[in-house]
């Protein structure tokens, strides 16, 4: 499994952009790049995936430089609900490979007004 | 909207007493998690199913620990006897196919006293 590496903690106004950089230097040819949120005491919540180059939905975009060792989330004009942690996964989770999936600290996410 | 289902959503007993979990996933989905979250840190994986099989159990402490999906439907977590570190919220989440988001269902707040 490819171990991830991202910042403890992050600050920001309402109305600013956030951008959560994960590194993931040993990631395989095969590993998606999946990132959760999770509010206290519920269980996290899928926010995107993606194997290179960029991913946009509703919600966030994801951008995946060519080398894929690292990826970055990116959060629109955040508002206080965005107040989260937010993980970043790196795996295979395909039938064959019955990936784990595999959650480290994530990154506290923390917008005031 | 489908959703995993868990009960009991919170849950306080004695140390070296019996306590279940259980979890429901949604229909149709094959792969099982049971995580522990204890509060600040990420989600640690204690086992994983595909159908009735499990997969990965490494991280479980099967002196203590047992799981179980006999149906490859609905799935129980025991823990006999609680110790006053196993309090924590353990979560369940289902997955359906190759690298879809994982669904995650409410916690069991577990306190042992």
């Amino acid at each position: 499994l490819a171990k991830t590496t991202q910042p403890i903690s992050m600050d920001s106004y309402e109305g600013q952009e956030v951008n959560i950089t994960c590194s993931h230097n040993n990631i395989a040819t095969n590993d998606y790049i999946t990132w959760y949120q999770q509010f206290p005491s519920q269980g996290p919540r899928f926010i995107i995936q993606g194997y290179k180059t960029k991913v946009t939905n509703e919600v966030a975009s994801l951008f995946i430089p060519a080398d894929r060792k690292s990826s970055t989330l990116s959060l629109p004009r955040v508002s206080l609900s965005d107040t989260a942690v937010y993980y970043c996964l790196v795996g295979d989770w395909t039938t064959d490979s019955w990936g784990k999936l595999q959650f480290g600290a994530g990154t506290q996410v923390v917008v005031t007004p | 909207e489908a959703e995993v289902a868990q009960s009991p959503r919170y849950k306080i007993t004695e140390k070296s007493q019996a306590v279940a979990f259980w979890c429901d996933p949604i229909s149709g989905h094959a792969t099982l998690y049971w995580y522990r979250q204890i509060l600040g840190q990420g989600p640690e994986l204690l086992v994983q199913f595909q159908d009735e099989s499990v997969v990965d159990d490494s991280q479980l402490p099967k002196d203590r620990f047992s799981a179980e999906r006999l149906k490859g439907v609905d799935s129980t977590l025991k823990i006999q006897p609680a110790e006053l570190g196993d309090s924590a919220m353990y979560l369940c989440a289902s997955i359906k196919g190759e690298n879809t988001e994982a669904f995650f269902g409410q916690g069991t707040r577990l306190t042992v006293v």
